[in-house]
């Protein structure tokens, strides 16, 4: 079936740096995305979101990019914290009762 | 996480016994689902409410069941609890105008 996927499994970047995680998806219909953060033993905390019909949103130090010309999503985090350290997971939405489907996730680290 | 929880937070369980986890929300929301996280994997959906009595099956439905008799409560069971089965699972909420909220989840270990 079809599904959301991540490129990369783990990313480590330098406090203050800017972290780029990537997500492909393959469903075609999807009209609407969102990005969660997961720390250790919690559930998923929603960071952005953004419709198809957009590009670009941007939030408080973070960017989501839309290319649906080949189904890819980005999340940008601008200044990498050592808080920001956690799996980050896309998600799209669909069907009639507006299912999530995850990605697989990354796990951000960011080193002192 | 406010307007959701989960209970228990952590089951210890035979292979064989049957198990009910239960998500309770005070937002009176439409929309109820249950995921299942798994090392390597991100949630995968099991089954989901889109009202009072209305349930479908998700992904990966197989093994379990669920009821939503009110619309504050939605209890997925366990028939016959197997090591597969051992993971953590999440509810989450939905009225789709206030997006989606997560419960803290449960942790399952069927031994």
């Amino acid at each position: 079936g079809e599904s959301v996927g991540l490129h990369l499994p783990t990313l480590s970047v330098q406090e203050g740096d800017n972290s780029i995680i990537n997500c492909a998806y393959s469903n075609s219909a999807s009209d609407y995305f969102i990005w969660y953060k997961q720390e250790s033993g919690k559930g998923p905390q929603f960071i952005i979101d953004i419709r198809s019909n957009m590009d670009k949103r941007q939030g408080q130090r973070v960017t989501v990019l839309l290319n649906k010309t080949v189904k890819h999503l980005s999340l940008q985090i601008a200044a990498t914290q050592p808080g920001d350290s956690a799996v980050y997971f896309c998600a799209d939405v669909s069907g009639s009762a507006r299912q999530l489907t995850f990605g697989s996730g990354t796990q951000l680290t960011v080193l002192p | 996480d406010a307007g959701i929880t989960q209970s228990p937070r952590h089951k210890v369980t035979e292979t064989g016994t049957p198990v009910t986890l239960r998500c309770h929300q005070t937002e009176n929301h439409r929309y109820m689902y249950w995921y299942r996280q798994d090392p390597g994997h991100g949630l995968r959906l099991i089954h989901y409410s889109y009202g009072v009595k209305d349930t479908d099956k998700g992904e990966v439905s197989d093994g379990y069941s669920v009821s939503r008799s009110k619309t504050e409560d939605f209890l997925l069971t366990l028939e016959s609890a197997t090591s597969s089965q051992t993971s953590v699972y999440f509810c989450a909420i939905s009225s789709l105008s206030y997006g989606y909220t997560f419960g803290s989840g449960t942790r399952l270990t069927v031994v």
